[in-house]
């Protein structure tokens, strides 16, 4: 596809579960990142990733949050003993470079934690 | 503590007149401020950008203004159209790039046609 991908739109678990959120990016965008966006809020920075390689991880509130992009592309989020406080939207941008300052971001997943 | 505030969450303008949104910023070490727009269900998407030692970038009906000495930017539409009715968030970059964004809580506009 032509932008950024997310799947999946919208993902509801049960509190303690374990979720994963997926990202495709734009084909050859070598930067990566996630950022979540809380009700009323703007989006939040999570993690940066440049290529494989996790660049900026300063983000992720707490141990319960890890993400990855094995082979440079595709990445997912993911989630541990999922708690009410992370119910959000999830959303993950590409650039094409790192020192782009355009991000194109993904429709984003709205997660809900009842 | 929010380092980059947007204090009104609405506003209404009529079609054809100025539309004017506010950003206030405290971190004096952001080095580039830009706009993202949002339609319900989309992703944000990239409006326009200014660096911290410009005062003013312009791009079509779309201009904005920095005073750093008040660490405040604003953006304006003019003419304001319809399909200008979105959320609009201001952003600050400290890496001169989209890494590790800060943005501001938005603001709804809403272009009465």
């Amino acid at each position: 596809g032509a932008g950024v991908s997310q799947t999946p739109s919208n993902k509801v678990t049960e509190k303690g579960k374990y979720v994963e959120l997926r990202c495709d990016p734009i084909s050859g965008h070598t930067a990566l990142y996630w950022y979540r966006q809380s009700l009323g809020q703007g989006p939040e920075f999570l993690i940066y990733f440049q290529g494989t390689g996790a660049a900026d991880d300063s983000g992720l509130p707490n141990d319960r949050f890890f993400a990855v992009r094995p082979e440079g592309s595709v990445s997912t989020l993911k989630i541990q003993r999922t708690e009410r406080g992370d119910s959000a939207v999830y959303l993950c941008a590409s650039s094409s470079n790192p020192d782009s300052l355009q991000a194109f971001f993904g429709q984003g997943t709205r997660l809900t934690v009842v | 503590d929010q380092q980059v505030k947007q204090n009104s969450p609405s506003l209404s303008v009529q079609e054809g007149r100025i539309s004017i949104l506010n950003c206030d910023y405290t971190n004096s070490m952001f080095d580039y401020f830009l706009w993202y727009k949002k339609y319900p269900a989309e992703g944000p998407t990239f409006l326009i950008s200014i660096s911290s030692i410009k005062d003013k970038n312009e791009d079509g009906r779309f201009t904005v203004f920095l005073n750093k000495s008040a660490k405040h930017l604003s953006l304006h539409i003019v003419p304001s159209q319809p399909g200008d009715s979105a959320v609009y968030f201001c952003a600050a970059s400290l890496f001169g790039s989209a890494r590790q964004l800060t943005f501001g809580s938005g603001t709804q506009l809403t272009v009465l046609p």
